[in-house]
Formats: C-alpha cells, sequence, structure tokens
C-alpha cells in the first residue's frame, strides 16, 4: 500500500532565507506522481509542484523546488527566499498510476506546519 | 479556469439534522470528484471517490450510510452528512480532475462544518 510520510510537524525559519521540508513515500507501483500543497489558515488548498515518477529532472516553480531523490523515496520541497505570506501548513501528496490506471486518487502526508519570521 | 467551487463554506447544525454539502464544477465537467475529510491541524483523510452516474467508491472506515454521496450530473456531487453528531464536525473538502488523465487535482475551498 502506498504511504507518505511528513516527519517534520513544525518548522521556522527566518524571512528571506531558504527552507527544506521533508517528505519520504512508499510505493510498489513504479508509476506515480509526487504533489505539494499549501494550506493557509483560509483551509484552501494551492497546488505548489508536481514530480512525476519518470521525470528525469527535479521540478521547479518559481521560488519552490522539489530535491526528488528517487532511490531514496524521497520527495522534499525548497522554498527559496522564503516570505513572511509563506507561513501555513505544507502537505505532501502522492498519486499511483499512470494512464488509465491513473485514478487521481490522492493520499496526503501528515503535513508541516511551516512558520517564517520576520 | 478549472474552478471548483464549494457550498456552504461553513454550516453550524444541531445534533440529529443532515447537513448538505455540494461541489461544483463551474468551467469544466468532472465525471469523478473526490472528498476528503479533515480534523485541525490533521491530514487530508480521502472519504470517497464520486463517479458520475454510477455509485461512489467509499474508503475502509468511511460509513457510506452516514456519508451519502450523489453525482448526479458531470459539474456537481453533494456530500450529506446524515444525522449528524459532534464528532462529524470537521472540514469537508471537495476536489476534481479537471480533465482525464490530469494530474494536478482543483480542490474547493471546504467547508467546515460543526455540530452542537
Amino acid at each position: 500500500a502506498q504511504k507518505i510520510t511528513q516527519t517534520q510537524p513544525g518548522m521556522f525559519v527566518q524571512e528571506k532565507e531558504a527552507v527544506t521540508l521533508d517528505c519520504t513515500y512508499d510505493t510498489s507501483d513504479p508509476s506515480y506522481g509526487l504533489f505539494w500543497y499549501k494550506q493557509p489558515s483560509s483551509g484552501e488548498m494551492i497546488f505548489l509542484i508536481y514530480q512525476g515518477s519518470y521525470d528525469q529532472q527535479n521540478a521547479t516553480e518559481g521560488r519552490y523546488s522539489l530535491n526528488f531523490q528517487k532511490a531514496r523515496k524521497s520527495a522534499n520541497l525548497v522554498i527559496s527566499a522564503s516570505q513572511l505570506g509563506d507561513s501555513a501548513m505544507y502537505f505532501c501528496a502522492m498519486r499511483e498510476g499512470a494512464g488509465s490506471s491513473n485514478t487521481g486518487k490522492l493520499i496526503f502526508g501528515q503535513g508541516t506546519t511551516l512558520q517564517v519570521k520576520p | 479556469g478549472a474552478v471548483v467551487s464549494q457550498h456552504p463554506s461553513w454550516v453550524i447544525c444541531k445534533s440529529g439534522t443532515s447537513v448538505k454539502i455540494e461541489c461544483r464544477s463551474l468551467d469544466f465537467q468532472a465525471t469523478t470528484m473526490f472528498w476528503y475529510r479533515q480534523f485541525p491541524k490533521q491530514s487530508l483523510m480521502l472519504m470517497a471517490t464520486s463517479n458520475e452516474g454510477s455509485k461512489a467508491t467509499y474508503e475502509q472506515g468511511v460509513e457510506k450510510d452516514k456519508f451519502l454521496i450523489n453525482h448526479a450530473s458531470l459539474t456537481l456531487s453533494t456530500l450529506t452528512v446524515t444525522s449528524a453528531h459532534p464528532e462529524d464536525s470537521s472540514f469537508y473538502i471537495c476536489s476534481a480532475r479537471p480533465r482525464a488523465g490530469a494530474n494536478v487535482l482543483t480542490f474547493g475551498a471546504g467547508s467546515r462544518l460543526t455540530v452542537l
């Protein structure tokens, strides 16, 4: 069965510094997708970044990058130049399968609360 | 594009009553929608997969008679919490695939249910 683990319940970072949020996963499916979502206190889920299991390069989206280490089954999120508005809960998620076997179902990790200090 | 609207955003009800939450895809057709439940400071737990025109697929441990899901059209899925009790108080979020095979789901803004 697939599993997503985030071991950092809470993290602090100084404004303008970089921070890494950890995520490890487990799956027996060779085809899968990894996602990071941000959830501010309002509750909405904001998509940040996606990495496919067959993607050769690490995904990047602006200040967000995903450090994908397939052999170690880790998909850490790196936020560069932290801003006060980055304070939120961050979730790592996984979707198994591709093509017709891709049901779209996401399984989420426990989440990490990030606080950016001025 | 790919907007999912969820209504109501918050609701308070008395114990024993039923509450309906709507999830609409505004600018796309969604054959599949997903319902999640989230307790404060915790993860999103998948409750069920809602399939247009057929029965929902519930995750293990989710009571299908308690959480009724109906997906009668390509743009609307509803979750009805029947005979709600205080322990059903939670944040309920729906999501949908903007197109077949899409990797990224679009989420609604969530509905906060408080049962008194």
